[in-house]
């Protein structure tokens, strides 16, 4: 199995800082990368697929980079409704396999 | 406008069953992959298992940690997909979300979540 390692574990940061999160794979992946924002008692949602393709009716101020077993996460301007734990997930083989999760705190 | 809902979580004791169902409409059921993912209280998410369409004969993968136990189904006339979760363990207590795939392959992504529905087992 693939195994997903997020760092870091949890950041704290303040309204419009640049908040980076990485995500590193156990063996490369191409670009077969998501990454998903879950807020408290909510389900996940997509943010980015494919490394760097922005979902639909996400704010431009995500980002996504990277490639083989390398990937950044970036909040150019971190806002309030950002505070939230976000996962990358690597889609590249079976069994599908999730980073432990970032938890973005208010600083 | 796309929905998932999951039904039929609850209360079981270890050793036990239970279905859950997840309701599906706003896209064409029939031809989208559907994945179940679960996340323990406090815990991070972990895939379950998917189901893929027709076209893909209905393929199924499953987890290590469920394979055996648990059974993905689907009834495209109802627009449902099912887990069948038998010999419950407690370590199988967690919210199980039902996921729609942007398309039918290893490489698609959840586009679309349920709400999730709890699932504990328990004594």
């Amino acid at each position: 199995d693939i195994q997903m390692t997020q760092s870091p574990s949890s950041v704290s940061a303040s309204v419009g800082d640049r908040v980076t999160i990485t995500c590193r794979a156990s063996q490369g992946i191409s670009s077969w990368l998501g990454w998903y924002q879950q807020k408290p008692g909510k389900a996940p949602k997509l943010l980015i697929y494919a490394a760097s393709s922005l979902q639909s009716g996400v704010p431009s101020r995500f980002s996504g980079s990277g490639s083989g077993t390398d990937f950044t996460l970036t909040i150019s301007s971190l806002q309030p409704e950002d505070f939230a734990t976000y996962y990358c997930q690597q889609a590249n083989s079976f069994p599908l396999t999730f980073g432990g999760g970032t938890k973005v705190e208010i600083k | 406008e796309v929905q998932l809902v999951e039904s039929g979580g609850g209360l079981v004791q270890p050793g036990g069953s239970l279905k859950l169902s997840c309701a599906a409409s706003g896209f064409t059921f029939s031809g989208s992959a559907m994945h179940w993912v679960r996340q323990a209280s406090g815990k991070g998410l972990e895939w379950v298992g998917r189901i893929r369409s027709k076209a893909n004969s209905y393929a199924t993968g499953y987890a290590a940690s469920v394979k055996g136990r648990f059974t993905i189904s689907r009834d495209d006339s109802k627009n449902m997909a099912y887990l069948q979760m038998n010999s419950l363990k407690t370590e199988d207590t967690a919210v199980y979300y039902c996921t729609r795939r942007t398309w039918d392959d290893s490489s698609g992504y959840s586009d679309y979540w349920g709400q999730g529905t709890l699932v504990t087992v328990s004594s």
